[in-house]
């Protein structure tokens, strides 16, 4: 079977910096992407890692170990407008270009 | 600026209607998705499309169809709408191989009744 594991709730406070796991088991993988969903809105792309390492864009980074299955999303001087949920997506071998699977989501809760 | 749209913000079917959900992308890309998303159960993919005509089934086809005739529209159709499909249904686009970075839609939340 495929699966991705994220926590479902994170909380932290203005300012702090707060790293979201991953860890995925699927079928095949050709690289792992992050997505920011607000309440009531749609999910909007934030990175994506092929390579084993650390791919920094501005506040947000995100790792990939390709290795150990793993990977995460590193949000930096949190601010009280990242509060949202957080998805990872394996992009696997369904498909002929690769569609993504989609872990459940970690809802982010920032607090003052 | 990568514009989706879907018709419906929100819609309220009967048991066993047709319903149609319409997905339209301004931007020229050649791959179209249909995923539904519940609490706790993130976004499951329902169909997609890599070309006009061209249709695939994804994780959880069952009780759907879709359609596209259009490069720019990919329509998701309920052939016998059931309670268990209420959910909400996001419709994203994708540009060539970059299947990674998906456009998503405002999303329809749509109740069978």
């Amino acid at each position: 079977g495929q699966s991705l594991e994220q926590p479902s709730e994170v909380t932290a406070v203005e300012g702090a910096i707060v790293q979201i796991n991953c860890t995925y088991q699927t079928s095949g993988f050709y690289g792992l992407s992050w997505y920011q969903q607000h309440d009531g809105g749609a999910p909007t792309f934030l990175s994506y890692n092929a390579l084993d390492g650390l791919e920094e864009t501005g506040r947000f980074s995100s790792f990939l170990s390709r290795s150990d299955s793993y990977g995460y999303l590193l949000l930096q001087e949190l601010q009280m407008k990242d509060s949202a949920s957080y998805f990872c997506a394996v992009r696997g071998y369904g498909g002929s270009q690769g569609n993504l699977i989609f872990g459940k989501g970690t809802k982010l809760s920032v607090k003052p | 600026d990568v514009k989706v749209t879907q018709s419906s913000r929100y819609l309220v079917k009967r048991t066993g209607e047709k319903v149609f959900l319409e997905c339209v992308q301004d931007m020229d890309h050649e791959n179209m998705f249909w995923y539904r998303q519940d609490p706790g159960l993130g976004l499951r993919l329902i169909y997609f499309s890599y070309d006009v005509k061209m249709k695939e089934k994804g994780d959880i086809p069952e009780g759907y169809s879709v359609s596209r005739e259009k490069k720019e529209r990919f329509s998701l159709i309920l052939e016998s709408a059931s309670t268990n499909q209420t959910s909400m249904y996001l419709c994203a686009s994708s540009r060539g191989t970059n299947n990674y970075e998906q456009y998503f839609g405002p999303g329809t939340r749509l109740t069978v009744t």
